[in-house]
């Protein structure tokens, strides 16, 4: 059981958009920085987005991140199919002193 | 750019031990804090311990405290992740991760596979 609250699976058409969720608490989203990572199959993660809305040199603004509250959102539009992937949302957790993840996300892109 | 390059994984019996290294290049080793991140196949990203940049304070997971230890040598730009009382359970791949700060890892090795089988 993840600390963090993501949906198993997402789904949507080539184009389209879509959202994945990240749902924590005050000791962990609702104080700390998100951070949302993709992994496509095979490969190691690799960051998507930093500081809850930030994106890393050469990821498309096609990808966004927001966060309010206790909860965390990664958006993504212009669908394609090599955005089918695992996403995880992670953060520090205040009161655990832990890192903690989400437990995933599946990407398909219909 | 950055290298992070995982070794020294393998198969080892129930109760045994194993140590990781991470050997990094392309940055200032000594300026960030390092993580291991691990994997089993099939699952999510489950945390295991990070460590600051010059050591002196490391975290773990409950899941592996008092059996894991993290340590690193900035001399020689590697990580570690000495790994006693491995149980089955521990079987999975190890990542080592460059730290923005603890939460947020910038950059991922390649990950080492690490089976803990009779």
């Amino acid at each position: 059981q993840s600390v963090l609250t993501q949906p198993p699976s997402v789904s949507a058409a080539p184009g389209q958009k879509v959202t994945i969720s990240c749902s924590g608490s005050s000791s962990n989203i609702g104080n700390n920085y998100v951070s949302w990572y993709h992994q496509l199959p095979g490969t190691a993660p690799k960051l998507l987005i930093f500081d809850n809305n930030k994106r890393p040199s050469g990821i498309p603004d096609r990808f966004s991140g927001s966060k309010s509250g206790t909860s965390a959102t990664l958006g993504i539009t212009g669908l394609q199919t090599g955005d089918e992937a695992d996403y995880y949302c992670g953060t520090w957790d205040g009161s655990l002193n832990v890192v903690v993840f989400g437990g995933g996300t599946k990407l398909t892109v219909l | 750019e950055v290298q992070l390059v995982e070794s020294g994984g393998g198969l080892v019996q129930p109760g045994g031990s194993l140590r990781l290294s991470c050997a990094a290049s392309g940055f200032i080793f000594s300026s960030y804090a390092m993580s291991w991140v691990r994997q089993t196949p099939g699952k999510g990203l489950q945390w295991v311990s990070a460590i600051t940049t010059g050591g002196d304070s490391t975290y773990y997971a409950d899941s592996v405290k008092g059996r894991f230890t993290i340590s690193r040598d900035n001399s020689k730009n590697t990580l570690y992740l000495q790994m006693n009382s491995l149980r089955a359970e521990d079987t999975a791949v190890y990542y080592c991760a460059k730290d923005r700060f603890f939460g947020s890892s910038a950059s991922w090795g390649q990950g080492t596979l690490v089976t803990v089988s009779s």
